[in-house]
């Protein structure tokens, strides 16, 4: 029992480069999220998928999107990427809204 | 004014020491309320939830104060492994995944 996965552990990016990030959940959870957690801001909701086949934007959904490719999997994708987009990338899932959510061990993301 | 705002320390206690952190958050319709806890460059684990009529695991107590807009975390008998970031965390409204975040209180436990 993995719990929730991430990859890759680091990237680097050039200004305008696309990518995308993984994550997989093996808890059956129906829930699962994107954060970015950037010094002294805390983390903050990017997207979220409340179930297989829905997603929506959280507090900071500009410059990214997130396909929910089956219960398992959600992924993150920025199209082109910009500086203000260096920050550490955390995936999270959980069996329904409002109950305990469980991380990934995060993705440290440079843009040059 | 953040949606949720912490002291962001840092905490400098002896072992032993009792510590208490607070949490306001700013939307009184909050429904839901947890504290996490995160080691550094790792990934944030659930401390525990914090329920209306506060609660006790071990050594960590939480309390909440819906008048006052507030949520608290007493740790007694601080050991060298409390030492972490504590993070508060609201979920603003009623059966919805979006959580607040506050951005950390850092403690650090020292012999």
């Amino acid at each position: 029992n993995a719990g929730v996965t991430q990859t890759p552990k680091f990237q680097v990016l050039k200004t305008g480069q696309s990518m995308t990030l993984q994550c997989a959940q093996d808890m059956n959870h129906n829930s699962m999220y994107w954060y970015r957690q950037d010094p002294g801001m805390g983390l903050r909701l990017i997207y979220y998928s409340a179930s297989e086949g829905t997603t929506d934007k959280g507090e900071v959904p500009n410059g990214y999107n997130v396909s929910r490719l089956n219960k398992r999997e959600f992924s993150l994708r920025l199209e082109s990427a910009a500086p203000s987009q260096t920050s550490v990338y955390f995936c999270a899932s959980s069996e329904r809204a409002q109950e305990t959510q469980y991380f990934g061990p995060g993705t440290r993301l440079l843009v040059l | 004014r953040k949606e949720v705002e912490q002291d962001p320390g840092p905490f400098n206690v002896p072992e032993g020491a009792t510590v208490a952190f607070n949490c306001t958050y700013s939307n009184s319709a909050s429904q839901s309320f947890f504290w996490y806890r995160q080691d550094c460059r790792k990934e944030p684990k659930l401390l525990m939830s914090v329920y209306s009529s506060g609660n006790e695991d071990g050594r960590f107590t939480a309390q909440l104060n819906r008048a006052s807009q507030y949520i608290s975390l007493l740790i007694r008998d601080s050991k060298l492994s409390d030492s972490a970031t504590y993070l508060c965390v609201v979920n603003p409204t009623y059966n919805n995944n979006d959580m607040r975040f506050g951005a950390g209180t850092r403690l650090t436990v020292k012999p």
